[in-house]
């Protein structure tokens, strides 16, 4: 069975410009969460989807952040326009249901900023 | 917010040894379950051990086992037997139906 899917796995882009990152839970996981995770620290999430609705987005900086899971199952999460702060790995993972059962990560995508 | 606290920013061990990493965690929830994962260097977070809040018994897998103090709201992790291969950041997470959140990780080094 596949695991989490994400791409890229790397990206460096020069400030102001937008990036983009996808992520492909595990097959029949309704929930999937889009975390970041900077050096040497612990993921912080971003925003938790239970199927296509967002029910936890309150740490997304959404005035540059935003993110999609159409059809609930893969997602998107874009930044618009990347800051030098945004160097980071964001990391995807999915879960079975909201409460119950482990996260499974992806590999993360590591993001620098120049 | 639940808030889950490492206390160890790094910890050692000699191979074939046993080390014990600290978690704490704060909740006023009664139904939660507790996780440790390992994220080797530029490798993808893993489980290591699970254990739910309403089991009184600790969780154990192979070399890893956990000692639940939930009165307490403590989680310790004890590796035994360690191996060069268990070097990497362990986090201690927590989830219930509001939150996952995760600590700020223990760097294990393991000393051949």
């Amino acid at each position: 069975e596949a695991g989490v899917v994400q791409s890229p796995r790397y990206k460096i882009i020069e400030k102001k410009q937008p990036v983009a990152f996808w992520c492909n839970p595990i097959s029949g996981h309704n929930t999937l969460y889009w975390y970041l995770q900077n050096l040497g620290q612990g993921p912080e999430l971003l925003i938790r989807y239970e199927n296509e609705e967002a029910v936890d987005d309150s740490q997304l900086p959404k005035d540059r952040f935003s993110a999609e899971r159409l059809k609930g199952v893969d997602s998107t999460l874009k930044i618009q326009p990347a800051e030098l702060g945004d160097s980071a790995v964001y990391l995807c993972a999915s879960s079975l249901g909201r409460s119950s059962g482990e996260l499974f990560f992806g590999e993360g995508s590591r993001l620098t900023v120049l | 917010a639940q808030t889950v606290t490492q206390s160890q920013p790094e910890m050692s061990v000699q191979e074939a040894e046993t080390v014990t990493l600290s978690c704490t965690y704060d909740t006023s929830e009664s139904d939660y379950y507790l996780f440790w994962y390992k994220q080797p260097p530029s490798r993808q977070m893993i489980l290591v051990i699970r254990q739910e809040a309403y089991k009184q018994q600790n969780a154990t897998e192979n070399r890893f086992s956990v000692n639940f103090q939930k009165a307490a709201k403590s989680f310790s992790l004890k590796i035994s037997d360690s191996q060069l291969g268990d070097a990497a950041m362990y986090f201690c997470a927590y989830r219930s139906v509001r939150d996952m959140r995760f600590g700020a990780g223990t760097r294990l080094t393991v000393k051949p």
